[in-house]
């Protein structure tokens, strides 16, 4: 089956710092990527997402690009927030019914 | 559009009793899943349904738990009977597949 790998953290990151979360995943046939976030006391959320090679899925200023090569999908952004501290989720889903397979999730942590 | 909708937001009862969670899905959407998740644990899914049918149960841990989904419109997960061990938040969650899905608020659940 689907898997994936990503650090659980949590990174710690002062504001307005580069974020980088790295995730590597095994999947059957061609997945779509997907990259979740929950906040403190919610459900996930679909932050961006991929659908093939070389795509770049983009979202309030998070971006990761689909790499086929080497199987991986991580996120970046530029510039964290405070807001932005949440646990982030990578989630391969391949099959007909495109069912994710979630990880640990990665905690981040952004201080002032 | 409310999003996915799931009650109780919290539920404490007695081990023994029957626990039993609700969900509305987002209309138009043909796919329903019923996750649990722990610090221990992380994300598992329990059960997902397409067209109101039940596709794959097999996360679900033991006859103790069941899922239905009567209509496009309203899904159960009900626990009978509840032990401390079912302690977690239960999130329902609903899409189309290939643009990810929605996650309702959740349920958290105690069991004394």
């Amino acid at each position: 089956g689907d898997s994936v790998t990503q650090m659980e953290g949590p990174v710690t990151l002062s504001e307005e710092a580069f974020l980088t979360i790295n995730c590597t995943y095994t999947a059957t046939g061609y997945p779509s990527l997907f990259w979740y976030v929950q906040y403190p006391g919610e459900g996930l959320q679909l932050l961006l997402k991929a659908t093939k090679a070389d795509d770049k899925g983009s979202n309030k200023g998070f971006e990761a690009t689909y790499r086929k090569e080497t199987t991986s999908f991580h996120l970046e952004k530029g510039s964290v927030q405070v807001s932005d501290s949440a646990v982030y989720f990578c989630a391969p889903s391949s099959g007909g019914s495109y069912i994710p397979t979630f990880g640990r999730g990665t905690s981040l942590i952004v201080h002032p | 559009d409310a999003g996915v909708i799931q009650s109780p937001r919290h539920e404490v009862t007695e081990m023994g009793q029957e626990v039993t969670l609700r969900c509305k899905p987002i209309s138009g959407h043909d796919y329903l899943f019923w996750y649990r998740q722990t610090m221990m644990r992380g994300l598992e899914l329990l059960i997902y349904f397409n067209n109101n049918v039940p596709i794959d149960d097999s996360g679900m841990p033991e006859d103790r738990f069941s899922a239905k989904m009567p209509n496009a419109s309203f899904s159960t997960l009900k626990i009978q009977p509840s032990e401390p061990r079912d302690s977690a938040v239960y999130f329902c969650a609903s899409g189309t597949g290939t643009r990810g899905y929605t996650f309702g608020s959740g349920t958290r659940l105690t069991v004394v």
